[in-house]
Parts: C-alpha cells; structure tokens; sequence
C-alpha cells in the first residue's frame, strides 16, 4: 500500500533562498503524487502532480518537484523563498483505484526577512 | 480552474445538535468526492469516499452513523454530523475528483465545525 512520508515538520528559510520540502514514498505500483499547499483556515491548493511522464514537474508558484524513482523521492523546490510562501505543505499519494489520497504529516514553512 | 465550494464556513452548534456541511463542485461533475477532517496543526484524515448514487464507504475507526454522508447529485454531497459533541469539533474540508480519468483532486475551503 502506498504511504507517504515527509521529512521535517518544520522549516524554516530566509526570503530569498531555496526552500527544500522532502517526501518519500513506498508503493508497488506506478505512483500518482501530489504537493498541496494550506494557508490558515483554508483549503487545500494543488502546487503539483506527477502522473506519468517526464519526472521534473513545475508547478504554480515556481515551484517544481522531481520524482526519482530510484530514491523512492517526490521532493518539492523553490529557488527563492518569498514571504508569502509561509504556509503548511503537504505531500500526498493515491492508494486505490477510487482515488483516495494519503497526505504526508505535513512540513510548515517559516519565511524570514 | 475547478472550484469546489463548502457552506458554511464556520459553524457553532450545541452538543446534541445536528450539523449539515454541503459540498459543491462548481464548474465540473464529481463522481466521487471525499470528505476529511483536519485537527489544528494535523495533517488531513480521511473519513469517507462518497460516490455519487451509491452509499459512502467509511474509514476505518469512523463512525458512519454518526457522520451521514449524501452524494445526491454530480455536484453535490453533504456530511451530516449527527449529535454533535465538543470532540467532534474539527476543521471538515471536502475534496471532489475532477473526473473518472484524472485522480486530481480539488479542495473545498473547509468548515470550521465548533461544537458547545
């Protein structure tokens, strides 16, 4: 069964430098990944999928994520922070045909000046 | 884009009380949506898969009696939490798949559900 697990509860980054979120994953099937986006008190909002197909994935926002296989990885980066990237991330996986998603814990992201 | 809509977005109710949390695909159909609850600085917990037509399937550990889930229409489905009490206070976000050829989800904004 697919699970997800992300690296880091907390980080934090100055505005202006790369931001780095880790996720791995374990499943015996093609994944279908996921990186989402929160902000407090909201929905979530899609940064990025990976499906199928060319393993470097840009997403909204400048941010991209790399699926490597071999590393059993999907990390989410973005050369340069800004402040209103503070938010929680959350790294997700398809476990069943229907579709259903399992979040990773989620890494919140803290922006200094 | 695809938007998905929650009504209400807050909510205060008294233990006892039932709540009814609808949730709308605005610009697509949704076969299926989802139904999650989020517990302050938690990840998202999945309660339900709710297929449009047919009944929903409950997660393990959540009580189907309890959280009513309707998937009356392509666009519509709503969660009922039935005598609310102050646990079941959380934040309930719904999510609809866009389409049976795309496992992409989209979020509802979420319902602050507080229960006194």
């Amino acid at each position: 069964a697919q699970s997800v697990t992300q690296l880091g509860s907390h980080v934090s980054v100055s505005e202006g430098a790369l931001v780095l979120l880790r996720c791995n994953y374990s499943s015996s099937v093609p994944p279908y990944l996921f990186w989402y986006v929160q902000y407090p008190n909201q929905g979530l909002q899609l940064l990025l999928k990976y499906t199928t197909g060319a393993t470097l994935v840009k997403g909204i926002n400048g941010f991209e994520a790399e699926f490597k296989k071999s590393e059993t990885s999907f990390h989410l980066t973005k050369p340069s922070a800004h402040m209103s990237d503070a938010a929680e991330y959350f790294c997700a996986g398809i476990t069943d045909s229907w579709g259903k998603l399992q979040f990773g814990a989620g890494t919140q992201v803290v922006v200094t000046p | 884009g695809a938007v998905v809509s929650q009504h209400p977005s807050w909510v205060i109710c008294k233990s006892g009380t039932s709540v009814k949390i609808e949730c709308r695909s605005l610009d697509f159909q949704a076969t299926t949506m989802f139904w999650y609850r989020q517990f302050p600085k938690q990840s998202l917990m999945l309660m339900a898969t709710s297929n449009e037509g047919s009944k929903a399937t409950y997660e393990q550990g959540v009580e189907k009696d309890k959280f009513l889930i309707n998937h009356a229409s392509l666009t519509l489905s709503t969660l009922t939490v039935t005598s609310a009490h102050p646990e079941d206070s959380s934040f309930y976000i719904c999510s609809a798949r866009l389409g049976t050829n795309s496992y992409e989800q989209y979020f509802g904004p979420g319902t602050r559900l507080t229960v006194t």
